[in-house]
């Protein structure tokens, strides 16, 4: 069964430095997007992307994040310059297309431990 | 703005009892609804989606959720809970936007514990 998939799967950084989560959609999904979850707090939509341009980006996604699809097969999360509360679990998720067809794919996530 | 509440951050059911979680939305359009549910250490899976198609949507592991517009509610029930069932679980909503795109949002999670 195609899957989303994310690595790494746990990242331990020190504060200021570039972090790049990766991950790999299902192959044939249009939408991409990228979510967040502090440990023990509620999935928080970061941004998504469509159409090899960010669709929509809430609040939390700064000038020290960015998203890129370099190679119409992965799709990145850079943060720039990671501070100690970017620690949280980061899920990507892709979906075929909108509305009824809009159910979303999670990957397993990457967790993001700033020191 | 769309929205989404669970009441009870925290749920406990004896095995072998009902299980009801609640969910509420608010949304000017009508909505496209979720429930995911998120063991330890996982990601998110989808348990089951209501599309505007019959409002009883039945999903996987035996859970189900009735879509009732005038009470704007999306609660998720299972008739017997199973201790295999302790989780957490996310509602979400899924509205369009604009004419290419619509986003998801999610519920805060209910954490559900199923005692022996």
């Amino acid at each position: 069964e195609p899957e989303v998939t994310q690595t790494p799967s746990h990242q331990v950084t020190q504060m200021g430095q570039e972090v790049i989560l990766r991950c790999v959609p299902i192959s044939n999904h249009l939408y991409f997007y990228w979510y967040r979850q502090i440990l023990g707090q509620k999935v928080e939509f970061l941004v998504s992307f469509y159409n090899n341009e960010i669709s929509e980006k809430s609040e939390i996604f700064d000038d020290q994040f960015s998203v890129e699809r370099p190679d119409g097969s992965n799709f990145t999360l850079k943060i720039r310059s990671t501070k100690l509360e970017d620690s949280a679990m980061y899920f990507c998720a892709s979906r075929l297309g909108q509305g009824k067809a809009g159910e979303l794919f999670f990957g397993e996530g990457s967790r993001l431990t700033v020191l | 703005a769309q929205s989404v509440t669970q009441l009870g951050s925290h749920v406990s059911v004896s095995e072998g009892a009902l299980v009801l979680l609640r969910c509420n939305y608010s949304s000017s359009v009508p909505p496209y609804l979720f429930w995911y549910v998120q063991y330890p250490n996982q990601g998110l899976q989808l348990l089951l989606k209501y599309t505007s198609a019959a409002t009883l949507v039945k999903g996987i592991n035996g859970f189900e959720a009735e879509f009732k517009k005038s009470e704007t509610s999306f609660h998720l029930t299972k008739p017997s809970a199973h201790m295999s069932d302790a989780a957490e679980y996310f509602c979400a909503v899924s509205v369009r936007l604009k004419t290419s795109y619509d986003k998801v949002i999610f519920g805060p999670g209910t954490s559900l514990s199923v005692i022996p």
